[in-house]
């Protein structure tokens, strides 16, 4: 089955820029897509088919795709943006749709 | 505003049965694929089931394949999750969810979830 690989933390000061990756086999042939979740909280989609951001959304947040890596980019990091993060890919091979581990925000 | 409400959550005996159900409103329904997402406690998120706008196509983790079955009543707006030979491992908050169906040349086919519900909790414990 398809695997995709997220660190499980990541720390950031307000005001810099957090990066935020997810590994796959090939994920570049893939459309990638974000989410974000706080505590006793839904998950939002913060970004999806890669690049693109639902209304709403603030454009520190960005995405990119490349080769085995995609990475949620999230600039000028603000204290409400500490969350647990999920990248989310369509398996075409299995029809399944698949989830990355998850990585939490720290913002410090 | 679109709004996904699950019903249907609470605690079952290892091996027992429960029928979730999710009420959609401020959307047309029948014209969305839907699915189910659930989130064991303190872990990530499980995508379960999910089902075409006319119910023509299902698709089933296969954590859950041959024991959950994934419907919906598109004249009553609802989706139905029916959960049979539950196991402790099937604990989790279960999110309805609206799908994004799509296809591109450049990708190929494509699935994602716009829009949650607020999740109801199932707890498989004897």
């Amino acid at each position: 089955s398809y695997v995709l690989t997220q660190p499980p933390s990541v720390s950031v000061a307000p005001g810099q820029t957090a990066r935020i990756t997810c590994g796959g086999d090939n994920i570049g042939s893939k459309s990638v897509h974000w989410y974000h979740q706080k505590p006793g909280q839904a998950p939002v989609l913060v970004v999806y088919d890669d690049t693109d951001r639902p209304s709403g959304i603030p454009e520190r947040f960005s995405g990119s795709n490349s080769e085995n890596t995609a990475t949620l980019t999230i600039s000028r990091v603000e204290a409400a943006d500490e969350a647990d993060y999920f990248c989310q890919v369509w398996d075409s091979r299995t029809v399944h749709v698949v989830f990355g581990g998850g990585t939490k925000l720290t913002v410090l | 505003e679109v709004q996904l409400l699950e019903s249907g959550g609470g605690l079952v005996q290892p091996g027992g049965s429960l029928r979730l159900s999710c009420a959609a409103s401020g959307m047309t329904f029948s014209n969305y694929a839907m699915s189910w997402v659930r989130q064991a406690p303190g872990k990530g998120l499980e995508w379960v089931s999910g089902i075409s706008a006319s119910s023509g196509s299902t698709y089933y983790a296969d954590s859950v394949k041959g024991r959950f079955t994934i419907s919906r009543d598109n004249s009553k707006n609802t989706l139905y999750l029916q959960m049979n030979s539950l196991r402790a491992d099937d604990t989790a908050t279960y999110f309805c969810v609206r799908t994004v169906i799509s296809f591109s040349s450049e990708k190929g086919n494509d699935y994602y979830f716009p829009y949650w519900g607020q999740g109801t909790l199932v707890t498989v414990s004897s």
